[in-house]
């Protein structure tokens, strides 16, 4: 069965600190996606990868960068943390790079981010 | 500019009522698919359907059924004889051939609430 692991379901983190949210995806996709959630406003894409060592900018990348070193795992990071960006983070991949518009996406569970 | 609207927030019903959501969408593309995507409380967004601009034809899956119309921009969902595993936030979204990636663009999405 298709499946994308975030790493943490919950986290805490201070003003300031660098977070790390991990994904890994089994399905050998080769889109990957970070999108936040926030109410009233829906999934807004951050940033998402067509392939490895690549990236593009989504509709809100700023104070967020992401890695991706291997096919199956897309990192997004948040260089110093702020208040604003407290929201729920969602992964997600997609089959195919050249029918990324039709091909649907897959999440993974989420992680609720917390910065006090 | 939002380009997928859920009007509707919050819809409330009994169970074996039906409830329908809607969606308008807005895009000066030919090409184009929609989607809707379930968000159960588990907070994994499930894929339920993807309809591409040629094909106007409605769809039945079960409980679910889809009317899509291009004269109104329009792509709603009816679920008929609601249960309460159908309680989840509900999202439209909308992939445009135009866009260099045809990226999903997401409406703010319609949380169903399913009573006894």
């Amino acid at each position: 069965d298709v499946k994308v692991t975030q790493s943490s379901r919950y986290l805490v983190k201070r003003t300031g600190e660098k977070v790390f949210l991990e994904c890994v995806q089994d399905m050998d996709h080769e889109n990957m996606f970070w999108y936040r959630q926030d109410p009233g406003l829906g999934l807004r894409l951050i940033y998402f990868s067509y392939d490895v060592k690549m990236k593009e900018k989504g509709d809100i990348p700023e104070g967020y960068s992401v890695s991706r070193e291997k096919k199956e795992r897309f990192s997004l990071i948040l260089e110093s943390a702020s208040t604003n960006q407290t929201s729920m983070y969602l992964c997600a991949s997609s089959f195919g790079a050249a029918t990324v518009y039709n091909s649907p996406l897959h999440f993974g569970n989420g992680t609720r981010l917390t910065v006090t | 500019a939002q380009k997928v609207t859920q009007a509707q927030t919050e819809i409330s019903v009994v169970e074996k009522e039906d409830v329908t959501l809607d969606c308008v969408y807005e895009t000066r593309d030919t090409t184009y698919y929609l989607f809707w995507y379930k968000q159960p409380p588990s907070g994994e967004l499930v894929f339920l359907i993807r309809r591409n601009s040629f094909d106007e034809q409605n769809e039945i899956s079960g409980r679910y059924s889809w009317n899509f119309q291009k004269s109104t921009s329009s792509f709603n969902f009816t679920i008929t004889a609601s249960q309460v595993v159908d309680s989840a936030v509900y999202f439209c979204a909308l992939s445009e051939a135009g866009d260099s990636w045809g990226k999903l663009q997401f409406g703010a999405g319609t949380q169903v609430v399913v009573t006894p």
